[in-house]
């Protein structure tokens, strides 16, 4: 069974400060993924990467910087949160091949 | 514009009552996954389903690219089918999954 962790599951922030909010997966998938979800919007792509040293701008990049050191690790770094960042936050894993998806638990972020 | 719409938004039923969840997109389509959500959780896959029709106990999903549409059928809805259905696609052959708005089910007893 595909595995996917986040971390941490729940963030209180302050505006201005740093967050990351760190992924890991165990299931080697190449592509990696990071959303938001906001009532009446759904899930968003932030960004994404095809794999190890590689990031992609996804639909609303601004504001948000990721990193992926490995194959497993995807982090997803705010450098100044804003309280419009307050929101859940998932990632996900992929197979290149299909598309397929697998998501991890969330991450809740309150930026106050 | 918005490239994946569900529709309905939101659904009420009477429990034993059957659902049929649409997903619409104007985009080229590399693969097609619908995900099951329940409030406050995560996301459980059900479907991936890029064409054609796939059976699960009481879901079916077809999907008619010609069309560019997918829909999820829910038969004899249980009150643990409550939650939010998601469609998601790929783009092309991008890599770059995109996620629909949701279908929020709510089944009454």
């Amino acid at each position: 069974e595909a595995a996917v962790t986040q971390s941490p599951r729940n963030k209180v922030a302050v505006t201005g400060g740093k967050v990351t909010l760190s992924c890991n997966q165990t299931n080697n998938h190449n592509n990696m993924y990071w959303y938001r979800q906001d009532t009446g919007h759904g899930l968003r792509l932030i960004h994404y990467s095809y794999g190890a040293g590689s990031t992609e701008k996804g639909d609303i990049p601004d504001g948000y910087k990721a990193s992926r050191p490995s194959q497993e690790n995807f982090s997803l770094i705010l450098e100044l949160a804003t309280p419009s960042q307050t929101s859940v936050y998932f990632c996900a894993s992929g197979e290149p091949a299909t598309g397929q998806l697998y998501f991890g638990e969330g991450s809740k972020l309150t930026v106050l | 514009g918005q490239q994946v719409q569900q529709s309905p938004a939101s659904l009420v039923l009477q429990e034993g009552e059957n659902a049929e969840l649409q997903c619409n997109f104007s985009t080229s389509l590399n693969s097609m996954q619908w995900f099951y959500q329940r409030p406050g959780g995560s996301l459980v896959s059900l479907f991936y389903n890029p064409s054609g029709t796939k059976h699960s106990g009481r879901l079916t999903s077809t999907t008619v690219i010609k069309e560019r549409r997918s829909s999820l059928h829910i038969s004899s809805s249980q009150t643990t089918d409550s939650g939010t259905y998601l469609c998601a696609l790929e783009r092309g052959n991008t890599n770059k999954v995109v996620f629909g708005t949701g279908t929020r089910l709510q089944v009454l007893p």
